[in-house]
Parts: C-alpha cells; sequence; structure tokens
C-alpha cells in the first residue's frame, strides 16, 4: 500500500538557520503530496501541497517541490524562526475523495533563539 | 463559520466506562475523519465517512464505534474504555471531489483512561 516516510526528529536549529526536512513516498499512482503543521496544543493544518511532478508548493517561507523520480517532497525554509517551532508532517493522497490521506509520523522542530 | 469544531477538550475515564467524543463541522464537507495521535507513532486513522449513512474502518477501528447520520455530525464511541485508549484524538473533513482536497482538523480532545 502507500506510505510516507519523513526523517526521525527531533530536529533542533537555531533562529535563521537553514531547514530541510526530508520525505520521501510509495505510491501505486500517482499521488498528491501535501505539508501539514501542527503548533503546540492545536490540530493539523495544512501548510502546502503539490499535484503534479516539478510543481512547487509554497507558504510562509516554506517550499517543497514534487520530484516524482526520486519519490521526493522535501520540505525546506531558509531562515527559521522560533515561531515555526511544530510538528510537521508529510502526507499523501491518492484516488478519488472516497481515499484516506496517509501521514508520516511527523518532525518536531524545535527552533531557539 | 466555525470549522470543525470538537467536544469534550479534556476527558478522564476509568477502564471500562463508555463514552461518545463529539465532531461537527459546518463547512458542508462529505468526508469525515477520526486519528488518534500517540508520541512516536504519528496519525492513525480509526473510521472514516464519505457521506451520511457511509462509515469504512480505518487502520486502527478496534474498540470504537462511529457513525454518520447528518452530513455535519461524525461522533466516535468508546464502548468500553482501556488504557490503551489514552491518546489525543482528532476529528478531520473535507470534500470528497478534486485530487488536492484540503483536511480539516479540530483542535483535539485529550483522552486519559485510568
Amino acid at each position: 500500500g502507500d506510505s510516507v516516510t519523513q526523517m526521525e526528529g527531533p530536529v533542533t536549529l537555531s533562529e535563521e538557520a537553514f531547514l530541510t526536512i526530508n520525505c520521501t513516498y510509495t505510491a501505486t499512482g500517482y499521488p498528491s503530496l501535501f505539508w501539514y503543521v501542527q503548533y503546540p496544543g492545536e490540530g493539523l493544518q495544512l501548510l502546502l501541497k503539490a499535484t503534479k511532478a516539478d510543481d512547487k508548493g509554497s507558504n510562509k517561507g516554506f517550499e517543497a517541490t514534487y520530484r516524482k523520480e526520486t519519490t521526493s517532497f522535501h520540505l525546506e525554509k531558509g531562515s527559521v524562526q522560533v515561531s515555526d517551532s511544530a510538528v510537521y508532517f508529510c502526507a499523501l493522497s491518492e484516488g478519488s475523495g472516497n481515499t484516506p490521506l496517509v501521514f508520516g509520523k511527523g518532525t518536531r522542530l524545535s527552533v531557539i533563539a | 463559520n466555525a470549522g470543525v469544531t470538537q467536544t469534550p477538550k479534556f476527558q478522564v475515564l476509568k477502564t471500562g466506562q463508555s463514552m461518545t467524543l463529539q465532531c461537527a463541522q459546518d463547512m458542508n464537507h462529505e468526508y469525515m475523519s477520526w486519528y488518534r495521535q500517540d508520541p512516536g507513532m504519528g496519525l492513525r486513522l480509526i473510521h472514516y465517512s464519505v457521506g451520511a449513512g457511509i462509515t469504512d474502518q480505518g487502520e486502527v477501528p478496534n474498540g470504537y464505534n462511529v457513525s454518520r447520520s447528518t452530513t455535519e455530525d461524525f461522533p466516535l464511541r468508546l464502548l468500553s474504555a482501556a488504557p490503551s485508549q489514552t491518546s489525543v484524538y482528532f476529528c478531520a473533513s473535507s470534500r470528497t471531489s478534486g485530487r488536492a482536497r484540503e483536511q480539516f482538523f479540530g483542535p483535539g480532545t485529550r483522552l486519559t483512561v485510568l
């Protein structure tokens, strides 16, 4: 079945450091890819998405490019802030709207001043 | 527009007790789902529904029941609570059309079973 693998955390960075969180996927078809973010004490919210190969999703300074050849969707940000401290989930969706999202296990990011 | 709401926010149960976690959405979404979140396990799908009267099991359905009598509501029932059900529970909803449909999550219910 479909699956998503993302790098283990926690990740601790200093403010203004460069962030990469790796995400690779296995899918039988041609999925859409997502990054969700969970701030402390809250539910998940969509950060960015991409629906086809070479698409770049971006939001709040975060970017991720859909790489079909490497089955990857790595999350990057050039300069992290303390407010970016959260848990980040990579996810995929395949097929029709009746198909549940498949999530990775999440990566906790802590940014220190 | 309240989005996805969940009640209660916190709950403590004793082993063997039953309870219902409530979930409602006001976005007219066909798809609704329940997840549990445990440390190191990410999100695991319990049950989901693609419309009123239609439900299906996810990855970890044992010990939980659901029903979908209306588009808006999707309650999760614990029939006989066990300590292994201590977790944070999230409800989510989305439309069913389109490949890149966004899931909207509720704020979660933190459940402790003693």
